[in-house]
């Protein structure tokens, strides 16, 4: 069994940047990879990004380059999203998610509600 | 617009089966056995019910099952029960971008 435990929900103004954790169960730190899926108001799944919690390679989303950042704590076993300049495009829900493998995703966590309002 | 194509929405009356299609390139659903789909009920965090084309994680009932053919990937749901009701998503590695692409997801709905 895998858990993943989120942060809580974020009020930010625009411009402004915002944080978010995923704090993972111990066998979930040896998983490949832990990925950030974000979800806007209304239906639609978006890909974030990809982080590997041992070594700590990334690897991010074309259309987040430049603007995301993904990190890992191993002594906490948690993962960080950061994401900067945001905007109203930006309010959404934010998922970690834990892989196995590569590309399925088969756990994932409460997910994170981002408000970008002024 | 989202990479890969589904219905915006199947119907169908207990009992019955349904199929959802998911349509992409050979760059992502015909290129590579990296395909799943995803159901999420309101409120919830999305929960993986295929996994590489056809495979059932285990835990999930033997009524949905997957298949593909081509660029397009399908999942069938037999003997459709009212928890069945919720919205199903695909997903695909692809090879343009190295990434995750969604579908735009499709509203199931229990007659």
């Amino acid at each position: 069994q895998v858990d993943l435990v989120q942060s809580g929900a974020e009020v930010k103004k625009p411009g402004a940047s915002v944080r978010v954790s995923c704090k993972a169960s111990q066998n979930a730190f040896t998983a490949n990879h832990l990925h950030w899926v974000r979800q806007a108001p209304g239906p639609g799944l978006e890909w974030m990004g990809m982080i590997n919690p041992s070594g700590g390679s990334t690897s991010y989303a074309q259309k987040f380059q430049g603007r995301v950042t993904m990190t890992r704590d191993t002594s906490t076993s948690t993962i960080y999203l950061e994401l900067s300049s945001l905007t109203s495009e930006d309010t959404a829900v934010y998922y970690c998610a834990h892989s196995s493998g590569w590309w399925a995703l088969d756990y994932w966590g409460q997910g994170t509600l981002v408000t970008v309002s002024s | 617009q989202s990479a890969l194509t589904q219905p915006a929405s199947v119907s169908g009356s207990p009992g019955q089966s349904i199929t959802i299609s998911c349509t992409g390139t050979s760059s992502d659903v015909g290129g590579y056995k990296f395909v799943s789909w995803y159901q999420q009920h309101p409120g919830k965090a999305p929960k993986l019910m295929i996994f590489d084309v056809d495979n059932r994680p285990s835990g999930v009932s033997y009524r949905f099952s997957g298949s593909r053919s081509g660029n397009t990937a399908s999942l069938t749901i037999s003997g459709l029960q009212a928890e069945d009701e919720a919205d199903y998503y695909c997903s695909s590695y692809t090879s343009s971008t190295i990434s995750v692409v969604f579908g735009g997801g499709t509203k199931v709905t229990v007659l």
